[in-house]
């Protein structure tokens, strides 16, 4: 089945410091959800892009929807320990609603 | 307001067992789905419901059975467990027409000996 490609795997940083990740896809998504999930719990929303361009923050965190429909990205600005966990992407490709498609997931440690 | 409720939150089964994972929302979301998590996999979807009376297949629906009586329930059936379902599930839910965020349960933990 279809799962969206996302850089990288995983990362080691250093408190303070600021990070990039990146979603990308074969078709052309309507919506970009980040969601960052926490040992033993559920993932939970960051961030939700719906336009082709658009920039939304939530804090320290910034995602853009890609030009083109097939990419997103998210970054994190000034890292805190807490930030530590699994970041994924996900959406609803254009071609059918229902079925979401997640990322792999990025696995950021922080490193005090 | 409890959101997307998950339970058992972890279970053991031997091989051919059967039983059922149970989701619950509570806010009136037209849309439920169930996901597995595997290493190194993501999030794959088994089964979704567009309301009640309504399902349908996802990626990986083989092993699992679903149905939808009510609104605010959707439970995940594997009628003959198999190692290879070893796994964390989690359900989801998100309301109808133009709102695509979903919102996750805490996860169900399986493990099928």
């Amino acid at each position: 089945g279809q799962q969206l490609n996302q850089s990288p795997q995983s990362m080691f940083i250093q408190e303070g410091e600021d990070v990039s990740m990146n979603c990308t896809s074969s078709s052309i998504f309507n919506t970009w959800l980040w969601y960052k999930q926490d040992p033993g719990e559920g993932p939970v929303l960051l961030i939700a892009l719906y336009k082709a361009g658009e920039l939304t923050s939530n804090g320290r965190l910034t995602a853009q929807f890609g030009i083109t429909r097939k990419d997103s990205f998210l970054n994190i600005s000034a890292s805190i320990p807490s930030d530590v966990g699994i970041y994924f992407c996900a959406g609803p490709p254009s071609s059918g609603t229902y079925k979401y498609i997640f990322g792999t997931g990025t696995r950021l440690k922080v490193l005090a | 307001n409890a959101g997307v409720t998950q339970t058992p939150k972890f279970q053991v089964l031997k091989t051919g067992q059967s039983m059922t994972l149970q989701c619950a929302q509570d806010m009136n979301h037209e849309y439920m789905s169930w996901y597995r998590q595997d290493p190194g996999m993501g999030l794959r979807l088994i089964h979704y419901s567009v309301g009640a009376g309504i399902t349908d297949q996802g990626e990986v629906p083989n092993g699992y059975n679903v149905s939808r009586s009510t609104t605010e329930d959707f439970p995940l059936r594997l009628l003959s467990a198999a190692p290879s379902q070893t796994s964390v599930y989690f359900c989801a839910s998100r309301t109808g027409v133009g709102a695509n965020v979903l919102t996750f349960g805490a996860g169900s933990r399986l493990t099928v000996l």
